[in-house]
């Protein structure tokens, strides 16, 4: 049971166009949500994260939206580079602090 | 330069052996993690560990095992029970939400190969 899911596998984005990253949940428990950035052949990096009570956060190029409602959010990178080129993944924690991650979506930018 | 060292790299084993992961962190982190990337499945969660002498199963603990004797390791052994052990595997470690800024920081993986 997929409870954390990125249903495109792949994007690709011209540079210097936005990127957008969708994830949807289905457990309305999960209270705070987190993106992770990952190359090939090393350990995912942190990027940004929202809590449950707020609708948005930005730090410089991206900015992570969160629609509680509809139980889906999204990371915006503005605008996007070829060093963007990797794989994301969204992530959602309980109140037990262990993390779901999504399936991923790998990025590329096209120069 | 605090962080996890994962070693090694790149692991094989025959099929039939069991092989020992390595994970330090000097972060000074409570909690440990261990998940595994295979294609198309994101990251999944194998075993955790809260504080010393204590760890739970994840959710797909069989054909593993761990320890925690010291706060700064988290060995991960994969048994010859675990039927499909080629992957990616990663090690993490977190501080509690309540200390301040949440986030995982993660290893570098070790490529584990049975051949």
């Amino acid at each position: 049971d997929q409870q954390v899911k990125q249903n495109s596998p792949s994007l690709s984005v011209q540079e210097g166009r936005i990127s957008i990253l969708n994830c949807d949940y289905t457990n309305s428990m999960f209270d705070y949500f987190l993106w992770y950035k990952k190359y090939p052949a090393e350990g995912p990096t942190f990027l940004i994260s929202i809590s449950s009570i707020k609708d948005k956060n930005e730090d410089g190029r991206f900015t992570v939206f969160l629609n509680k409602s509809a139980k889906h959010l999204s990371l915006h990178i503005v605008p996007s580079q070829p060093g963007d080129s990797a794989v994301y993944f969204c992530a959602a924690m309980l109140v037990d602090e262990k993390l779901t991650f999504g399936t991923g979506t790998r990025l590329t930018i096209i120069p | 330069d605090g962080g996890i060292t994962q070693s090694p790299k790149y692991l094989f084993r025959k099929e039939g052996q069991n092989v020992t992961l390595s994970c330090e962190q000097n972060l000074n982190h409570d909690a440990m993690y261990w998940y595994r990337q295979d294609p198309g499945q994101g990251l999944r969660l194998i075993y955790y560990s809260q504080i010393v002498n204590d760890f739970q199963k994840g959710d797909i603990a069989e054909g593993y095992s761990v320890s925690r004797e010291k706060k700064e390791s988290f060995p991960l052994t994969v048994t010859s029970a675990q039927k499909n052990p080629t992957a990616f595997y990663l090690c993490a470690s977190s501080i509690p939400r309540l200390k301040g800024d949440y986030g995982y920081t993660f290893g570098s993986g070790t490529r584990l190969t049975v051949v």
